[in-house]
């Protein structure tokens, strides 16, 4: 069975930490390995990764994807109150694009 | 407007209504999901379209749930005798086709969270 797990499933950090989130993955067809933001509302995307070991940034957040251990991270320093929200980890499969999501990881961020 | 829609944004039924959900993918788009999103957990996948076609309805999770999208654009998810464990927040995704070996992004809509009261 397709299987995507985050972890810590919840973190509290202060302001100007540096964080990082964990994803792994088991899941068949693979294509790619997603991460989302969700607020208050719909998940809104951060980074598409498909090959291994090629770091993605935007400003403070990167991310990259090892597809031998099937694992991913997920990066945010210097982190702003802004940040807080739940991070989704989503691998997406080769059939028609289906996304199988984890269960997220809630940060807050304290000033 | 240029992003997926959904509506209403929040509906309130009694248990053992009917209610119907609807979403206004991206125009162009030929690929349509629905996922469930609970308290708490991520998105749980539901039914996928492919145009009009339901190419995948693995996720729905009893005969009550039910899914169209007619013409290959608008979809309307359907529940049947709403039960209280059918609260949870409905997302709509939207996404061209992805091209041989490469992957393209689907686009959330809002949602609609249901309550079953």
């Amino acid at each position: 069975e397709d299987k995507v797990v985050q972890s810590p499933l919840s973190l509290v950090v202060h302001e100007g930490d540096t964080v990082t989130l964990n994803c792994s993955y088991e899941v068949t067809n693979f294509r790619s390995l997603l991460w989302y933001k969700q607020e208050k509302k719909a998940p809104t995307f951060l980074f598409m990764l498909t090959s291994s070991g090629i770091e993605k940034k935007s400003g403070r957040l990167s991310s990259i994807l090892d597809k031998k251990e099937l694992f991913s991270i997920l990066n945010i320093t210097a982190t702003q109150t802004g940040d807080s929200a739940i991070y989704l980890c989503a691998a997406q499969k080769t059939s028609y694009d289906k996304v199988i999501f984890g269960p997220g990881t809630s940060l807050s961020v304290i000033p | 407007g240029a992003g997926v829609s959904q509506s209403p944004r929040y509906k309130v039924a009694k248990r053992g209504q009917d209610v119907a959900l609807r979403c206004d993918p991206i125009s162009g788009h030929v690929s349509l999901f629905w996922y469930q999103q609970a308290l708490g957990q991520g998105p749980e996948f539901l039914t996928y379209f492919q145009n009009e076609a339901q190419l995948d309805k693995s996720g729905l999770p009893s005969d009550r749930f039910f899914a169209e999208r007619p013409e290959g654009s608008v979809s309307t998810l359907k529940i049947q005798r709403t039960q209280q464990e059918d609260s949870a927040v409905y997302l709509c995704a939207s996404s061209s086709p992805a091209p041989p070996g490469g992957a393209y992004e689907q686009y959330f809509g809002p949602g609609t969270r249901l309550t079953v009261t």
